[in-house]
């Protein structure tokens, strides 16, 4: 079964700090990797994706790709309150679906 | 980014009633389209993926005669929930595949009574 794990959260950062979300998949010949920002009650949107080992910067947001250890995190600088919500790390394991994690829950304190 | 829009955002509706919820891909064609449902504080779970011109392809547990997707050009697919009882209650949201980006719309509150 291919999975995608998160830690649940709740995780709180305070405003300005970086957060960092972590998520782990199951599957060495995953291919794609994509972050998905939820507020409460809205559907999910595209925050980043990544293909390749290393970073990839897209104003405040980093995404962290490590192939080797099956492993991708998202790094947000100058926290927001507006950042509040849950992330959702999604993987396409080479087929056309994407399989989610079950998301972190970030609280960003003002 | 891409544009999907779903409609209806919300609905309500009586045990043993149908509801079908719309998905278009507005500024591009989707030859797939798949259909997730998620629960409270639970994370998405794939139903079906649509196809255009061909039958859609449903995720192990999926009642398919329960969950009617139509997916009749390359800008609309729908879910019809048939017979709907208060356990179908949830969020049913769609997504569009542009490349390899999947664009959500913006999701389907669904109650039953």
């Amino acid at each position: 079964q291919k999975e995608v794990e998160q830690n649940s959260g709740p995780l709180s950062v305070p405003e300005g700090a970086i957060a960092s979300l972590n998520c782990t998949y199951s599957d060495r010949g995953s291919q794609s990797f994509f972050w998905y920002r939820q507020y409460s009650g809205k559907s999910p949107e595209l925050i980043m994706f990544i293909y390749s080992n290393g970073d990839k910067e897209d104003g405040r947001f980093t995404a962290q790709l490590n192939k080797a250890s099956q492993y991708v995190s998202l790094l947000i600088r100058d926290s927001q309150p507006s950042d509040s919500a849950t992330y959702l790390c999604a993987v396409n394991f080479g087929n056309e679906k994407l399989t989610f994690g079950t998301g972190t829950r970030l609280t960003i304190i003002p | 980014g891409a544009v999907v829009s779903q409609h209806p955002s919300w609905v309500i509706c009586k045990s043993g009633t149908s509801v079908k919820i719309e998905c278009r891909s507005l500024d591009f064609q989707a030859t797939t389209m798949f259909w997730y449902r998620q629960f409270p504080k639970q994370s998405l779970m794939l139903m079906a993926t649509s196809n255009e011109g061909s039958k859609a392809t449903y995720e192990q547990g999926v009642e398919k005669d329960k969950f009617l997707i139509n997916h009749a050009s390359l800008t609309l697919s729908t879910l019809t929930v048939t017979s709907a009882h208060p356990e179908d209650s949830s969020f049913y949201i769609c997504s569009a595949r542009r490349f390899t980006e999947a664009f959500f719309g913006q999701g389907t509150r669904l109650t039953v009574v």
